[in-house]
């Protein structure tokens, strides 16, 4: 069975930073593209980052370049996100999700997410 | 930037058919997604590659993608249908999601 756990979350002021880890298991996961989204107190879905596989291409949203770092380590099945000057706006729930092989760049599955705060 | 376009909201009869339409400029060009999402819960991929059903979804969700406008299509619509679904586009290494709209189950 499929299974993201992500974990990191909490409440940090802003400007502060903090670093998200999603563990996975149930498949290769050095196999898959990987994926950080979030969603905002009753708002959308919003797309944050991809790696790939080996981690040597990584994507980014506009508003989180050069801020958030995203990371992973295929030894220990651990997908990261590195936040750092943190902002109001970044305050969500973070999920970890798989990026299928269907070739389009859907997520198939996603974690059961971490809520960030930013908040001073 | 690219967009895609949702209603905020759609409502359907139970055994009625719901459809969710999501716009973006030459959407028919590009692969598009459906994910549904209850309250309290993570999404659920409902449709991939336009049109393809993931393995333990319903055959009543269906989806179309042409021209401007991809469809999400729930035929005898159920009131655990009732949910917020999302599109969602891949365009120049940006994952791009739509608003979302919530069906209602009246």
């Amino acid at each position: 069975e499929v299974q993201l756990v992500e974990s990191g979350g909490g409440l940090v002021q802003p400007g502060g930073s903090l670093r998200l880890s999603c563990t996975a298991s149930g498949f290769s996961f050095s196999s898959y593209w990987m994926s950080w989204v979030r969603q905002a107190p009753g708002k959308g879905l919003e797309w944050v980052a991809n790696i790939k596989q080996d981690g040597s291409v990584k994507w980014y949203m506009d508003s989180v370049k050069g801020r958030f770092t995203i990371s992973r380590d295929n030894a220990k099945n651990s997908l990261y996100l590195q936040m750092n000057s943190l902002r109001a706006e970044d305050t969500a729930v973070y999920y970890c999700a798989r990026v299928s092989i269907y070739g389009d760049y859907s997520f198939d599955y996603w974690g059961q997410g971490t809520l960030v705060t930013v908040s001073s | 930037s690219y967009e895609l376009t949702q209603p905020p909201s759609v409502s359907a009869s139970p055994g009625q058919t719901a459809s969710i339409a999501c716009s973006g400029d030459e959407l028919g060009g590009k692969f598009a997604s459906w994910y549904q999402q209850k309250p309290g819960q993570s999404p659920v991929l409902v449709i991939y590659q336009d049109h393809k059903r993931p393995s333990g979804i319903p055959e009543r969700f269906s989806g179309s993608n042409s021209g401007n406008t991809a469809t999400l299509t729930i035929g005898g619509t159920q009131a655990m249908d009732e949910a917020d679904y999302y599109c969602q586009a891949w365009d120049s290494n940006t994952v791009i999601f739509g608003g979302g709209t919530k069906l209602t189950v009246l």
